[in-house]
């Protein structure tokens, strides 16, 4: 079975702090994705990774930035964390998909909720 | 911008009785179609997929959804609802050749079972 696992289920940060999520897969995927989950609003796209070192924004990447040094590791980094970011951020990961395509089954971690004070 | 429609915010279904939610998408490309679950507190497990082909697909946990291109439609069944299928369902779309951005999700269904 694939396995996302994501650093923390649990996460209190203050305001201005610098935050890493970490999520980790262990099935040699190429593609990883970091989304935000709030009520009402649904999942929403932060950032994605196609490959080591390949970054591309999402619907919503202000506020965060991402680093994939190694295929299994995605991280999410909050530089200064506000309290607009307190939600519920999970971790996904794909195979490539067909030429052009990157609509493969996506597969998530347990999510980490995280609350900025 | 391809957009995914959950009509319905909540749901409430009595045990054992049957269940349909609903999922519209927007867009005129071939779409890939997805229905992913979240029980409380966890993350999401994929229901069923709809790639191409047949276009009633059979999910686990006794689930089913049928593609209409016509309708642009992709909607979730179950005959017979157990407690244990209280949770968030999510429908999810991507297109072919539409880009390198993940998938797009609705805003999700809440069901609820009553006894």
């Amino acid at each position: 079975d694939v396995k996302v696992t994501q650093s923390s289920r649990y996460l209190v940060k203050r305001t201005g702090e610098k935050v890493f999520l970490e999520c980790v897969q262990d099935m040699d995927h190429e593609n990883m994705f970091w989304y935000r989950q709030d009520p009402g609003l649904g999942l929403r796209l932060i950032y994605f990774s196609y490959d080591v070192k390949m970054k591309e924004k999402g619907d919503i990447p202000e506020g965060y930035s991402v680093s994939r040094e190694k295929k299994e590791r995605f991280s999410l980094i909050l530089e200064s964390a506000s309290t607009n970011q307190t939600s519920m951020y999970l971790c996904a990961s794909s195979l490539e998909g067909l030429p052009g395509s990157f609509y493969n089954e996506q597969f998530f971690g347990p999510g980490t909720r995280l609350t900025v004070l | 911008a391809q957009s995914v429609t959950q009509p319905d915010i909540h749901i409430t279904v009595s045990e054992g009785a049957s269940l349909e939610l609903r999922c519209n998408y927007s867009y005129g490309a071939t779409p890939y179609l997805f229905w992913y679950v979240q029980s409380p507190g966890q993350g999401l497990q994929l229901l069923l997929k709809y790639f191409s082909g047949d276009t009633l697909v059979q999910g686990i946990k006794g689930f089913e959804a049928e593609f209409k291109r016509s309708q642009s439609s992709f909607n979730l069944r179950k005959p017979s609802v157990h407690w244990s299928d209280a949770a968030e369902y999510f429908c999810a779309v991507g297109f072919y050749g539409g880009g390198a951005d993940g998938l797009t999700f609705g805003k999700g269904t809440h069901l609820i079972i009553q006894p």
